[in-house]
């Protein structure tokens, strides 16, 4: 069975700061994985995902996230941390299947701190 | 992108009433929707499966007699929380995959509706 872990419920950055939010999976072949967010009553936005094209994918607000094999890893992180940033955020992996489930981490709160 | 919207945002309801939520795709049709709880501060966990035209499946813990889905049509899935009670209370969130069954496709969700019983 598929899961997800994130380390780390919450994490606090500087305005400007790197931003590093972890996410490892668990799969018996590689996933497709995805980063999405997710700001206070409001539905779920996709930041990007990995479908085993390139290993570093680039997506939206300047984010970026690296799929590691060997380390079942798909981390995400940007640059500079932004005030709107602050948001909760979820890593989440599907079979590749056609329409496998969904299987969200347990999700990351993330602050930022001008 | 795909745009799936959820109606209605929020309703409050009293113990032991039924509410009804619908989901709709936009702007494609999707036979495939899904459904999910989350509860504050929370991730979202998987409901059920909603499936056009068919019975929806309902994930191990899931009351299906409970939570009625109704898939109707390509463009229209229908949650309703019967004889609802306060620990019902959540955030219920709405996903569409648009594309064919053989090829990958993106789920897209909708914005979600907030239920609080009374």
């Amino acid at each position: 069975a598929q899961s997800v872990t994130q380390l780390g419920s919450h994490v606090s950055v500087s305005e400007g700061a790197l931003v590093l939010l972890r996410c490892n999976y668990s799969s018996s072949v590689p996933p497709y994985l995805f980063w999405y967010v997710q700001y206070p009553n409001q539905g779920l936005q996709l930041l990007l995902k990995y479908t085993s094209a390139a290993t570093l994918v680039k997506g939206i607000n300047g984010f970026e996230a690296e799929f590691k094999k060997s380390e079942t890893s798909f981390h995400l992180t940007k640059p500079s941390a932004h005030m709107s940033d602050a948001a909760e955020y979820f890593c989440a992996v599907r079979g590749k299947t056609s329409y496998d489930k969904v299987i969200f981490g347990p999700g990351t709160s993330l602050s930022v701190i001008p | 992108g795909a745009v799936v919207s959820q109606h209605p945002s929020w309703v409050i309801c009293k113990s032991g009433t039924s509410v009804k939520i619908e989901c709709r795709s936009l702007d494609f049709q999707a036979t495939t929707m899904f459904w999910y709880r989350q509860f504050p501060k929370q991730s979202l966990m998987l409901m059920a499966t909603s499936n056009e035209g068919s019975k929806a499946t309902y994930e191990q813990g899931v009351e299906k007699d409970k939570f009625l889905i109704n898939h109707a049509s390509l463009t229209l899935s229908t949650l309703t929380v019967t004889s609802a009670h306060p620990e019902d209370s959540s955030f219920y969130i709405c996903s569409a995959y648009r594309g064919e069954r053989t090829s990958y496709n993106e789920q897209f969700f909708g914005p979600g509706t907030r239920l609080t019983v009374l």
